[in-house]
């Protein structure tokens, strides 16, 4: 079946613009994470949607980050007044069950580059 | 102290030799283990989970020590195809019952004809 998928692959944008970034999880799945990964580095996390509300958003960097989910589906990641070091790759998973042990399944993520 | 710490690499190594990875964590409560594995540009897919008793899944064996805060993962007669990195990643006891994963900065592995 269909996994995650995310939009756009790439995006450069000028520093001082906004962008919005778009997730769509696989269908029925109840949890849905954002995180971000800079070069050669881990992923950090960012918010985590149960459904369509964000327990915990303790992960965004500043308050330049939101996000939301509707339908308990799509999530979109908006950046305002990007700066360079919002640079990364911005990954969105999503699982099953909110459970431990369900595993989390990638999207192919959305290369961002400040310039 | 990073929350989860792995050697970064690279491991250059032969097909067919065995290879090892280690990954500590500094939250003693940590209540889940798992290993990813991320090919170069792509995102991460789930290798296996890791249990207190440890586990196998064909060539690859985990170990977890909880006394130690110590995950390990070998992997036996290396591919060609196993070539990647391989991300530690472990869900502390805080995130509520919710699968909010610390990933470590990952190992990478090259494996060469």
């Amino acid at each position: 079946g269909a996994g995650v998928s995310q939009s756009p692959s790439n995006k450069v944008t000028e520093k001082g613009k906004d962008v919005e970034l778009r997730c769509d999880p696989i269908s029925g799945h109840t949890a849905l994470y954002w995180y971000r990964q800079r070069l050669g580095q881990g992923l950090e996390f960012l918010i985590y949607f149960q459904g369509n509300s964000a327990p915990d958003k303790s992960g965004l960097p500043s308050d330049r980050f939101s996000a939301e989910r509707t339908g308990e589906s799509v999530s979109t990641l908006t950046i305002q007044r990007t700066q360079q070091e919002d640079s990364a790759v911005y990954l969105c998973a999503s699982s099953q069950r909110t459970d431990y042990n369900s595993p989390l399944h990638f999207g192919n993520g959305t290369r961002l580059t400040v310039t | 102290r990073k929350e989860v710490e792995q050697d970064p690499g690279p491991f250059n190594v032969p097909e067919g030799a065995t290879v090892a990875f280690n990954c500590t964590y500094s939250n003693s409560a940590s209540q889940s283990f798992f290993w990813y594995r991320q090919d170069c540009r792509k995102e991460p897919k789930l290798l296996m989970s890791v249990y207190s008793s440890g586990n196998e899944d064909g060539r690859f064996t985990a170990q977890l020590n909880r006394a130690s805060q110590y995950i390990s993962l070998l992997i036996r007669d290396s591919k060609l195809s196993d070539s990647a990195t391989y991300l530690c990643v472990v869900n502390p006891s805080f995130s509520g019952g919710y699968n909010k994963l610390i990933f470590g900065a990952g190992t990478r592995l090259a494996v060469h004809p």
